[in-house]
């Protein structure tokens, strides 16, 4: 069964502080997709990043980065140089294989304080 | 490119009466189509995938009679809550997809029955 985690429910830090936000996640399948969205206050989900199972790539997009490491199969994702607008709800999911249902971890609120 | 809207953005009902949710697919044609709840302050979670003239398949609990799914269209699909209580108040999101692409969220509906 697919399952994700996010093990930290609030995060709070001041501005310019980098913060990482982790995800942990099981399936059972080989081929399988990994995301993250954010949901600020206005409630839309924004769409971050989709990294599929194969690609171990980290990626680095302005000041957000992910690490994937299947190792621990954990999919982390860093802001730096945090800003007041990043504060919102991040929701880590994860699709296997063949179906595009998404199962999302429980989510981690981010409060960037200035 | 890729937006979702839905209608309304948020509706107050009595217990007892049916409300419809809209979900639309604005600039491209969705192929599949997603529907989540969220209750406050916890995850998304899914209750039904939507494919454009077929029947929705529900997740295990959600009562497929309590809520009417229906996909006319490749931009369309609706969700009807009937006989609404108040445990039904929720913030309901939805979602399409093309060609087995990421996948694109509404901006959501509250719903408050009273």
């Amino acid at each position: 069964a697919q399952k994700v985690t996010q093990a930290q429910t609030e995060i709070s830090v001041v501005e310019k502080e980098d913060v990482t936000l982790d995800c942990v996640y099981e399936t059972r399948d080989t081929t399988y997709y990994l995301f993250w969205y954010k949901q600020p206050p206005s409630g839309e989900l924004v769409f971050l990043i989709r990294r599929n199972s194969f690609d171990e790539q980290n990626e680095i997009s302005g000041r957000y980065s992910w690490n994937f490491q299947k190792s621990t199969s954990s999919f982390n994702f860093t802001i730096t140089a945090s800003q007041v607008v990043d504060s919102a709800v991040y929701f880590c999911a994860l699709s296997e294989g063949g179906s595009e249902k998404l199962v999302f971890g429980k989510g981690t609120k981010l409060t960037v304080n200035p | 490119g890729a937006v979702v809207s839905q209608h309304p953005s948020w509706v107050i009902c009595k217990s007892g009466t049916s409300v419809k949710i809209e979900c639309r697919s604005l600039d491209f044609q969705a192929t599949t189509m997603f529907w989540y709840r969220q209750f406050p302050k916890q995850s998304l979670m899914l209750m039904a995938t939507s494919n454009e003239g077929s029947k929705a398949t529900y997740e295990q609990g959600v009562e497929k009679d309590k809520f009417l799914i229906n996909h006319a269209s490749l931009t369309l699909s609706t969700l009807t809550v009937t006989s609404a209580h108040p445990e039904d108040s929720s913030f309901y999101i939805c979602s399409a997809s093309r060609d087995r692409d990421k996948q694109y969220f509404g901006p959501g509906t509250r719903l408050t029955v009273t």
